[in-house]
């Protein structure tokens, strides 16, 4: 089974602050995603990846950066959280080839910006 | 702008009927299909993906797609009070691995 965690489910955190969600995957895909899901907007792509230190930016990528230094691990940063970043975040990676455009979530991380 | 369409709902059937769910979107060269079921509160899980034109069954699932009229569909059938949730569609539009989901559809089972 593919497996997909994020660092945290829950994350209460200040204004201002630098916010680092980690996510790490198993199965030695090549690609992650991270998007955020509101009520009445549905899940929107921040940011992805294809390989190692690549990066692409999805329909939302303000305020957000990410890191990929390793091909299990995907970072999503929040340089300086707002309180519009409050949201549930998921990260989901997929992998090259047949069938390869499934994607598998991780469990998500509930983060709250006061 | 792609898109893809899902009516809101909530659709809400009796136990034991055929639930159906619809989906369309905007680009005709689009690849892959997919339905993923969220629980409230949790994340997208996989229910099946679909690639040809015609009919995919998978246990009590089974996933229709028409590329000429651009919609996919998802029946389940004898549905149980458990398959209450919101169900996504998701289009890859053929720009690498990157998928657009729809808004869902919320699914309510009725004993």
């Amino acid at each position: 089974d593919v497996k997909v965690t994020q660092s945290s489910r829950y994350l209460v955190k200040r204004t201002g602050e630098k916010v680092f969600l980690e996510c790490v995957q198993d199965m030695d895909h090549e690609n992650m995603f991270w998007y955020r899901q509101d009520p009445g907007l549905g899940l929107r792509l921040i940011y992805f990846s294809y390989d190692v230190k690549m990066k692409e930016k999805g329909d939302i990528p303000e305020g957000y950066s990410v890191s990929r230094e390793k091909k299990e691990r995907f970072s999503l940063i929040l340089e300086s959280a707002s309180t519009n970043q409050t949201s549930m975040y998921l990260c989901a990676s997929s992998f090259y080839g047949q069938g390869g455009e499934t994607q598998y979530f991780g469990p998500g991380t509930r983060l709250l910006v006061l | 702008q792609k898109e893809v369409e899902q009516n809101s709902g909530p659709l809400s059937v009796p136990e034991g009927a055929i639930a159906s769910l619809n989906c369309t979107y905007s680009d005709r060269g689009s690849q892959s299909f997919f339905w993923y079921r969220q629980y409230s509160g949790k994340s997208p899980e996989l229910i099946m993906f679909i690639y040809s034109n015609g009919d995919k069954e998978d246990g009590r699932f089974t996933a229709q797609l028409n590329k000429a009229s651009q919609y996919v569909s998802l029946l389940i059938r004898d549905s149980q009070p458990s398959d209450s949730a919101t169900y996504l569609c998701a289009v890859n539009f053929n720009s690498g691995y990157a998928l657009n989901f729809g808004k869902g559809t919320s699914l309510l089972v009725t004993p």
